[in-house]
């Protein structure tokens, strides 16, 4: 497609649960990230993944996160033993890298994900 | 590290009036700037960015915005807003070279009432 795609775009879980969220950026887009937005807050970030280096998971908040990237293309953001502090929503984004690179961000719609 | 203070969480204004939303940052290095707008159930979009040049950029919808060095500021402004253009914004930086991972602002609100 022509813009980030992510899904679902909501999940309700019961706390405990473990989730996935998934992520397609634009062709071409080398650069990843993942934020998390929680309500009235601005962009937290979680993770980058930029072509086949080691991703940067300095915003990961604890150890249930993790996220992983197939080559260029997909990525998946699982939450394990899912906490109600986890509700939020998850936003993806991808970038174009290289020589003309200007930092700016594709951003999809979200997965709003509630913890119960 | 980079950081970006947003003074004002929400901004009330009425149609037509100008409006300017405040944007602050530090950095220990050079940063692109960047302003994006989110729409109610929206994922952002970008309205304006500065790169180099001209401290005064041009972005979509009539938004424009100023870089100023030496106050480390980077407000958004519009001479005449709409109804429209009720949405959040977010005020971003982008550190030059190294692993581009933009840092942003808390979003300001703008409110226009008709």
């Amino acid at each position: 497609g022509a813009g980030v795609s992510q899904s679902p775009s909501n999940k309700v879980t019961e706390k405990g649960k473990d989730v996935e969220l998934r992520c397609d950026p634009i062709s071409g887009h080398t650069a990843l990230y993942w934020y998390r937005q929680r309500l009235g807050q601005g962009l937290e970030f979680l993770i980058y993944f930029q072509g086949n280096s080691a991703p940067d998971k300095s915003g990961l908040p604890s150890d249930r996160f993790s996220a992983e990237r197939t080559g260029e293309s997909v990525s998946t953001l699982t939450i394990q033993r899912t906490q109600q502090e986890d509700s939020a929503v998850y936003l993806c984004a991808s970038s174009l890298m290289g020589g003309s690179n200007t930092g700016e961000l594709f951003f999809g719609e979200g997965s709003r994900l509630t913890v119960l | 590290a980079q950081s970006v203070t947003q003074l004002d969480s929400q901004v009330p204004v009425f149609e037509e009036a100008p409006v300017e939303l405040r944007c602050n940052y530090s950095s220990s290095v050079s940063v692109y700037l960047f302003w994006y707008v989110q729409y109610p159930n929206q994922g952002l979009q970008l309205l304006l960015k500065y790169l180099s040049g001209s401290t005064l950029v041009k972005g979509i919808n009539g938004f424009e915005a100023e870089f100023n060095k030496s106050q480390t500021s980077f407000h958004l402004r519009k001479p005449s807003v709409h109804i429209s253009d009720t949405a959040e914004y977010f005020c971003a930086v982008s550190p030059l070279g190294g692993s581009y991972i933009p840092t942003f602002g808390r979003g300001t609100s703008l409110i226009v009432h008709p």
